[in-house]
């Protein structure tokens, strides 16, 4: 099987833009998760989609948004882009249930300039 | 709300010494507990999980955990260290069984020596 796919790998981006990242995850899978890995902050959670709905959701500000496509795909948008908001973005997905680990994708590399 | 402390932001062995990174929970139930691995600019790669079966727990290239719920630890060692083993280690808790979400803690750099 093919792993998580994100893409794309890097990115960058000027403040107050928006950007889209995408990930592909593992076939069967039906949860994708977002993590933001930071320096400073470590790895936090962004949300988590399951069949096409918001299942779970961290603690970040409104400008940061997903969706989930009916093929599992997952798309997360960021609006009006800060320099803080440069990081790895991280992907998981999994089957779905409880107590199965997330596979991760490569991440994409966020740049705000 | 669980959570996990690894305590050391970085550790270094030499090549052939033991490996222990420290990972400890705080939680009122029993945790689903993982470890993974972060290589330089890839993503993570999960190294085992402890989900009440056993509490010594198996993973892959030659480590291993004990879930101890006495010390509230999970631990992970490996007898014999790698230079291929210099990576990132995080440990992670299932928050709430009921999503596939994780909390990780700040990570563990190892740095093997010759």
């Amino acid at each position: 099987k093919a792993g998580v796919t994100q893409t794309p790998r890097y990115l960058i981006k000027t403040r107050g833009q928006q950007v889209t990242l995408s990930c592909s995850p593992i076939s069967g899978h039906r949860s994708v998760s977002w993590y933001q890995q930071t320096p400073g902050q470590g790895l936090q959670f962004l949300f988590e989609y399951f069949s096409e709905t918001q299942r779970n959701k961290g603690n970040f500000p409104g400008r940061f948004s997903g969706r989930q496509f009916s093929n599992s795909r997952s798309e997360m948008n960021v609006s009006t882009l800060e320099l803080g908001d440069s990081a790895l973005y991280l992907c998981a997905s999994s089957p779905g249930q409880a107590l199965h680990e997330q596979f991760f994708g490569p991440g994409t590399r966020l740049t705000v300039l | 709300a669980q959570s996990v402390t690894q305590l050391g932001s970085h550790v270094s062995v030499s090549e052939g010494a033991l490996v222990l990174l420290r990972c400890n929970y705080s939680s009122s139930v029993p945790p689903y507990l993982f470890w993974y691995v972060q290589y330089p600019n890839q993503g993570l790669q999960l190294l085992l999980k402890y989900t009440s079966a056993a509490t010594l727990v198996k993973g892959i290239n030659g480590f291993e955990a004990e879930f101890k719920k006495s010390e509230t630890s999970f631990h992970l060692t490996k007898p014999s260290a790698h230079m291929s083993d210099a990576a990132e280690y995080f440990c992670a808790v299932n928050p709430d069984s009921g999503y596939s979400t994780l909390t990780f803690g700040k990570g563990t750099m190892l740095l093997v020596s010759p």
